[in-house]
């Protein structure tokens, strides 16, 4: 069964301190990974598409890394405004999206 | 700012009701998707539609149903309501299976 999982559920970092989120996943035929941000009470808002092992986005503090087996979203010296809740999607090959539970992610001034 | 419209922001209800959600996807997107967010929960996916047909069907109760219309925007009617329909109901666009667009959603109060 394809599955996607986000690790860990929750992280709290200092600001400054940088980290990484993980997303495996198990599907047949990956065809795009997909990153969202999620505020409190807010629509997910889109990050990055990933499409093929090796592949690399940035965006600011954010970079996102895929394998054959998951997908880490690296953030460096987070700032407090980079709280938010952290998800992951995969889209398989029938092209149904599975969505990970996220990762809730606190930074501490 | 996404481009993807819901309204409306904010609905309160009683139980046994029946409400329509509405969302107007981004200029150019075929595809609008459904999803339901309890509290401090993940994202529940409902329904899919591509133009107009019903491209797949995810969690949704039968008591939900939704459409698109010839000029792409979608509804989703929510029938019979009860206290654990309670939720963030988010709409999301894409171009054909491409990344989706989220709504600002519509928060559900069902008392």
């Amino acid at each position: 069964e394809d599955q996607v999982t986000q690790s860990p559920e929750a992280l709290r970092l200092q600001e400054g301190e940088s980290s990484s989120l993980n997303c495996s996943y198990t599907v047949s035929g990956l065809r795009g990974l997909f990153w969202y941000r999620q505020d409190p009470g807010k629509g997910p808002e889109f990050l990055f598409t990933l499409y093929s092992a090796g592949e690399e986005k940035e965006k600011e503090r954010l970079k996102a890394t895929l394998t054959k087996k998951e997908s880490f979203l690296h953030i460096t010296a987070p700032k407090p405004e980079d709280s938010a809740t952290y998800l992951c999607a995969v889209l398989d090959s029938n092209y149904q999206l599975i969505w990970g539970a996220g990762t809730k992610l606190i930074i501490k001034p | 700012d996404s481009g993807v419209t819901q309204t409306p922001k904010h609905l309160i209800t009683a139980t046994g009701q029946r409400v329509t959600l509405r969302c107007s996807p981004r200029s150019g997107d075929l595809s609008v998707y459904w999803y339901q967010q309890s509290l401090d929960q993940g994202l529940q996916f409902l329904i899919h539609y591509y133009n107009g047909e019903e491209r797949a069907k995810g969690n949704i109760l039968e008591r939900f149903s939704a459409q698109q219309f010839p000029d792409l925007h979608s509804e989703l009617n929510l029938s019979s309501l009860e206290l654990g329909d309670s939720a963030l109901y988010f709409c999301a666009s894409s171009v054909v299976a491409n990344e989706q667009f989220f709504g600002p959603g519509t928060r559900l109060t069902v008392l």
